[in-house]
């Protein structure tokens, strides 16, 4: 059972580049949702795709933008880089179960380097 | 704005003895707890959850929960160097999604 896969690793790139980082959910999950960690911080909430719709947000310009696929993987963009949006990116995957708990599950992260 | 908060850390504690991780949050209408365990550049592992008041055992772990003092809480029992790591407190409330805190940074000392 493949758990929640993110690509790439890690990405260097320069201040006013466009970026583009990539995440399947965990089998059996319909969610996904897409956080930042500066370092020394806990994950902030960037946006949640549900049915190919961002459900929530976050308080993030709207620089940072993403798309669900029918297959229910992820992107997310984020345009214009500047030094602040350094810090790694969590992909978490969840399963929409109305009137449940859900439980968060994160992908390994992608480390961008924005110089 | 709904916040979750920790001590920062970091929390130094001898192998063997008991660590106790606490988090407070601002949101009544929270609903799920979480407790995530973060190794230092890995991502956050998911250890334990809790829905109701009280505690909940799983292992060496107990998570406590007071909703009226909207309080919850994390025992570590017989601390192992390998428990090192930071610790993040998380809650979530039916449909809206999960809100962090900024981590507890536990040490366990051989």
């Amino acid at each position: 059972d493949a758990g929640v896969t993110q690509s790439p690793t890690h990405l260097i790139k320069t201040r006013g580049q466009q970026v583009t980082l990539r995440c399947s959910p965990k089998s059996g999950h319909d969610t996904v949702s897409w956080y930042q960690q500066a370092l020394g911080q806990g994950p902030q909430f960037i946006f949640q795709y549900y049915e190919e719709e961002e459900r929530q947000r976050g308080n993030f310009p709207d620089r940072f933008s993403g798309h669900q696929f029918p297959n229910y993987s992820s992107e997310l963009n984020v345009n214009a880089l500047l030094l602040g949006d350094s810090a790694l990116y969590l992909c978490a995957s969840s399963q929409t179960l109305t009137g449940t708990n859900e439980k968060l599950f994160f992908g390994s992260g992608t480390q961008l380097s924005v110089l | 704005q709904k916040e979750v908060e920790q001590n920062s850390g970091p929390l130094s504690v001898p192998e063997g003895a008991i660590a106790s991780l606490n988090c407070t949050y601002s949101d009544r209408g929270s609903q799920s707890f979480f407790w995530y365990r973060q190794y230092s550049g890995k991502s956050p592992e998911l250890i334990m959850f809790i829905y109701s008041n009280g505690d909940k055992e799983d292992g060496r772990f107990t998570a406590q929960l007071n909703k009226a003092s909207q309080y919850v809480s994390l025992l570590i029992r017989d601390s192992q160097p390998s428990d090192s790591a930071t610790y993040l407190c998380a809650v979530n409330n039916y449909g809206q999604n999960f809100v962090f805190g900024p981590g507890t940074r536990l040490s366990v000392l051989p």
